[in-house]
């Protein structure tokens, strides 16, 4: 079946703007995650769902973060008035029903470049 | 919380020969230890894991011991090939859904 989805590919927008960047998970996987990627980092987690709630929102680094999973599927990862710093590849991925030892499967991710 | 280490940060072994990276973890808790293989612009693809009743897992080529009492874990590739050349990322959880990822191997297979 289909793998993790993720759009845009690549985001290039300027300081301050808004963003949104979508993640499809596999059909039928309840957990879905968030990393972020600095280039020469491994992935750092940022949040996790189980469906449709945030389970563990504890590595988004501030407020200007926020992600939602309305229906149990699809989620957006929302970032407010963005930084430079905030430059990095957003990764999804999901397991089938988040347990700590389920495996994750990775979306490509979605470069964001912030001018 | 987890501190996963990892070394070497790159590797670069001769075509055949085999390569190993080593990850060590803080958190005795951890209980899970997957392996992921990036090769550039895709992707983290996880290649074996392990869990912490196993001591040694293999998989044709790849191979993954872990040492829970030093809180260690070693990725083994022997006969290596070019299409092994990638960035490999080691990883450690609870149980919980936080997995915490070491900061990677460049490995370079060269023919």
């Amino acid at each position: 079946g289909a793998g993790v989805s993720q759009t845009p590919s690549n985001k290039v927008t300027e300081k301050g703007k808004y963003v949104e960047l979508r993640c499809d998970p596999i059909s039928g996987h309840t957990a879905l995650y968030w990393y972020r990627q600095s280039l020469g980092q491994g992935p750092e987690f940022l949040i996790y769902f189980q469906g449709t709630g945030a389970a563990d929102d504890s590595g988004l680094p501030n407020d200007r973060f926020f992600a939602v999973r309305p229906e149990g599927s699809v989620s957006t990862l929302k970032i407010q008035r963005t930084e430079r710093g905030d430059s990095a590849v957003y990764l999804c991925a999901s397991s089938y029903q988040g347990q700590g030892t389920d495996t994750q499967y990775f979306g490509p991710g979605t470069r964001l470049t912030v001018l | 919380g987890e501190n996963v280490e990892q070394h070497p940060s790159t590797l670069s072994v001769q075509e055949g020969d085999s390569a190993v990276i080593k990850c060590t973890y803080s958190d005795s808790a951890s209980n899970y230890f997957p392996w992921y293989k990036q090769e550039l612009g895709k992707r983290p693809q996880l290649i074996i894991d392990i869990r912490s009743n196993v001591g040694e897992k293999k998989d044709q080529r790849i191979a993954v011991t872990l040492n829970k009492t030093a809180k260690h874990f070693s990725l083994h590739i022997t006969e290596t090939q070019p299409e092994d050349s990638a960035v490999y990322f080691c990883a450690a959880s609870t149980g919980g859904q936080n997995f915490v990822f070491g900061p990677g191997t460049r490995l370079s297979v060269l023919p």
